[in-house]
């Protein structure tokens, strides 16, 4: 219950195309969910985030949406760009010991955009 | 801002010696911080949450006797791999929440640790 499913494990886009990556969790619990882009040899660096009581949320080409029924998130990139390729990461965040957030990652997604 | 330091980058070092890897938060205070490890082409798994001024609270199957860490300030966080053996090489990447109460976390730029 504690898990966060993320597919496809890996994706190939042409440059200019939308890239696409889905998330989905068991724990209702969990309030918060960040999206991580991490580059080889870095650490990761935080995309975008959601809270539940919101649909949808833009920044740049950037879009998360969210379907607090189905248990489901996604990551959308617009006019996806060759750097752009990176492995990307869905989370979830749960309360944790009464005051700390504790955030369980999924299983990451490596994408490739060709120019 | 929220920026989150970590030294060294990489390490070295014999089996049976231990490393300290420290984790700072430049611009803001973390009452938490994370430490994680990644293993190649795979997620990060958390290791241990610690909190500033008390003892860390470590996830199922990481031992702590291993793996000590030290929070003493805001802004310092510490792990030491105790007694390293190959095993233990691996990619560590701390992160930080920031003390004034969001969710985010931010995350150093990793130590790539080798165990010869």
């Amino acid at each position: 219950q504690q898990q966060v499913k993320q597919s496809p494990q890996s994706l190939i886009v042409q440059k200019g195309g939308i890239s696409i990556i889905n998330c989905a969790y068991e724990n209702t619990a969990f309030d918060y969910f960040p999206w991580y882009q991490q580059f080889p040899g870095k650490g990761p660096a935080l995309l975008i985030a959601i809270r539940p009581d919101v649909s949808e949320k833009k920044e740049g080409r950037f879009t998360i949406s969210f379907n607090k029924s189905a248990k489901q998130f996604s990551l959308h990139i617009m006019d996806s760009q060759p750097g752009d390729s990176a492995t990307y990461f869905c989370a979830a965040s749960i309360i944790y010991g009464g005051a700390t957030n504790k955030l369980i990652f999924g299983t990451g997604t490596l994408l490739a955009v060709q120019p | 801002g929220a920026v989150v330091s970590q030294h060294p980058s990489r390490v070295i070092c014999k089996s049976g010696t231990s490393v300290k890897i420290e984790c700072r938060s430049l611009d803001f205070q973390a009452t938490t911080m994370f430490w994680y490890r990644q293993f190649p082409k795979q997620s990060l798994m958390l290791m241990a949450t610690s909190n500033e001024g008390s003892k860390a609270t470590y996830e199922q199957g990481v031992e702590k006797d291993k793996f000590l860490i030290n929070h003493a300030s805001l802004t310092l966080s510490t792990l030491t791999v105790t007694s390293a053996h190959p095993e233990d090489s691996s990619f560590y990447i701390c992160s930080a929440r920031d003390r004034g109460g969001t969710d985010t976390q931010y995350f150093g730029p990793g130590t790539r640790l080798t165990v010869l």
